[in-house]
C-alpha cells in the first residue's frame, strides 16, 4: 500500500515570509497528526486530526500556525509568519484510527528560515 | 508531555543482541508502551508494542517487567542498518502519542 506522502521535501524561507507543507495520508487513515521535530529532539506533537476534526492542537502556536483537513483526508500545514525558531522538520502521520493504533509517518519536510 | 525516559545513547557490536532499556514508572494501567525507531533523513518507523505481557515479532522483542514501570527492546542480532534513534513511548490518554529524546544506538562492526 502507499505510504503518507508530504511535499515539499525541502523548503527554504526567509523570515516572516509564510509556508505551507501537505500531507496525504494512507488511504482509510481516519486519524492524521503534524509533528514538528528540531534537530537532536524528538518529535513534538503539533495537531492531530480525527477526520476532518481536531483532537488536541494543545501545542500549536496558534499565533502563527495553522492546519486544516477539509474533507478528512489530505491536510495542510500553514506557517505565517514564519520565524528563525520554525526551522525543523514537519513530519506528518496517520492511523487507522485514534487510540491504540500504530502510527505510519511521511518523510517529512524540512524547513529553513534564514 | 513524554513520561518516558532512555539513555541517551549506546552502542552495540555488530552480530549482538542490543538492549535498549525504558523507563516509564508513572505509566497508567491502561497505557500501551510503543517502540519506533528513525533512521537519519526518514519518518519514525514502528517496531513494536505491548501492554502487560512481552511481546515479539519479526524486528524486535520487547520486554515489560511485571510492575510496568520499565521495558527493554531487544534487537536480537543488530546489524549496521539498526543504527537509528530508538523512541519508547506511552500512549498517553489512550490517543496522544509524545516522543522524548529516544536513545541513539551505535552498531559497531
Amino acid at each position: 500500500e502507499a505510504g503518507v506522502a508530504q511535499s515539499p521535501r525541502y523548503k527554504i524561507i526567509e523570515k516572516r515570509q509564510s509556508v505551507a507543507f501537505w500531507c496525504n495520508p494512507i488511504s482509510g487513515h481516519a486519524t492524521l497528526y503534524w509533528y514538528q521535530q528540531i534537530l537532536g529532539q524528538g518529535p513534538k506533537l503539533l495537531i492531530q486530526f480525527q477526520n476532518n476534526g481536531v483532537v488536541d492542537d494543545s501545542q500549536l502556536p496558534k499565533d502563527r500556525f495553522s492546519a486544516e483537513r477539509l474533507k478528512g483526508v489530505d491536510s495542510t500545514l500553514k506557517i505565517q509568519p514564519a520565524k528563525l525558531e520554525d526551522s525543523a522538520v514537519y513530519l506528518c502521520a496517520s492511523s487507522f484510527r485514534t487510540g491504540n493504533e500504530k502510527l505510519f509517518f511521511g518523510s517529512g519536510t524540512q524547513l529553513s528560515v534564514l | 508531555d513524554a513520561k518516558t525516559t532512555q539513555p541517551p545513547s549506546m552502542d552495540c557490536a555488530e552480530g549482538r543482541a542490543a538492549n535498549l532499556p525504558c523507563n516509564h514508572s508513572t505509566i497508567s494501567g491502561n497505557e500501551y508502551v510503543y517502540w519506533y525507531r528513525q533512521i537519519h533523513s526518514q519518518g519514525p518507523q514502528y517496531i513494536i508494542h505491548g501492554l502487560k505481557n512481552n511481546e515479539t515479532n519479526e524486528m524486535a522483542s520487547l520486554i515489560i517487567t511485571e510492575d510496568r514501570k520499565s521495558s527493554t527492546l531487544i534487537l536480537p542480532h543488530a546489524t549496521l542498518r539498526d543504527t537509528a534513534v530508538y523512541y519508547c513511548i506511552a500512549l498517553y490518554n489512550f490517543n496522544k502519542f509524545y516522543f522524548g529524546s529516544g536513545t541513539k544506538l551505535n552498531v559497531k562492526p
